[in-house]
């Protein structure tokens, strides 16, 4: 069974403070992704990568850089947290192939601007 | 993005049928999901189904997609309380690299 790992399950930072999420798979998947879910607005993208040291934006970037240094670890950055930062971060993997792959998720990370 | 919508709220009674319904804008979609979200936990997969079929049932599950309308629905048959979650309806185009998600529609089971 495939398992995705987020580091922390509830975090609490101040703001302006250098944040990391971390997130570790064990199944050799191509394709991580971050994303944010706040309530009514579902899931929004934040950033995705395809490969080690491969990034691209999702849809909502700004405020946020990503490290992929390694195939099974995917990491989120806040550079210089702010309140509206606030808001539950989902990681999920997913292998390279057809569609009936689905992605697979961490249990999310609960993260809290002070 | 594409847009993927759903209503955010429903509620139905322990042992009736609930059905969640979801639309979207994307036509070149080619795989969509369902996905259950319990209190505190990540998404799980519940099912999914291929553009090109219109029906796909797994136990007490059944999804219905209607291409024309691009409007998707999944249905629990006798609705238990521990189904009370969100869910989400996702899609995603021919290259699977970008998944598109709903907002979420919060199930509540009343006993």
């Amino acid at each position: 069974d495939v398992k995705v790992t987020q580091s922390s399950r509830y975090l609490v930072k101040r703001t302006g403070e250098k944040v990391f999420l971390e997130c570790v798979q064990d199944m050799d998947h191509e394709n991580m992704f971050w994303y944010r879910q706040d309530p009514g607005l579902g899931l929004r993208l934040i950033y995705f990568s395809y490969d080690v040291k491969m990034k691209e934006k999702g849809d909502i970037p700004e405020g946020y850089s990503v490290s992929r240094e390694k195939k099974e670890r995917f990491s989120l950055i806040l550079e210089s947290a702010s309140t509206n930062q606030t808001s539950m971060y989902l990681c999920a993997s997913l292998p390279t192939g057809t569609g009936n792959q689905p992605q697979h998720f961490g249990d999310g990370t609960r993260l809290s601007i002070l | 993005g594409e847009d993927v919508e759903q209503s955010l709220f429903l509620s139905v009674r322990e042992g009736d049928s609930s059905v969640i319904n979801c639309t979207y804008t994307d036509s070149s979609s080619t795989y969509l999901y369902w996905y259950k979200q319990e209190p505190g936990a990540g998404l799980q997969l519940l099912t999914y189904i291929f553009s090109n079929m219109d029906m796909k049932q797994d136990q007490r599950l059944t999804v219905l997609l209607n291409k024309k309308d691009k409007h998707l629905s999944l249905r629990i048959a006798d609705t238990q309380t521990g189904d009370s979650a969100i869910y989400f309806c996702a899609e995603t185009p021919y290259n699977f690299n970008k998944f598109y998600f709903g907002s979420g529609t919060k199930l509540n089971v009343k006993p």
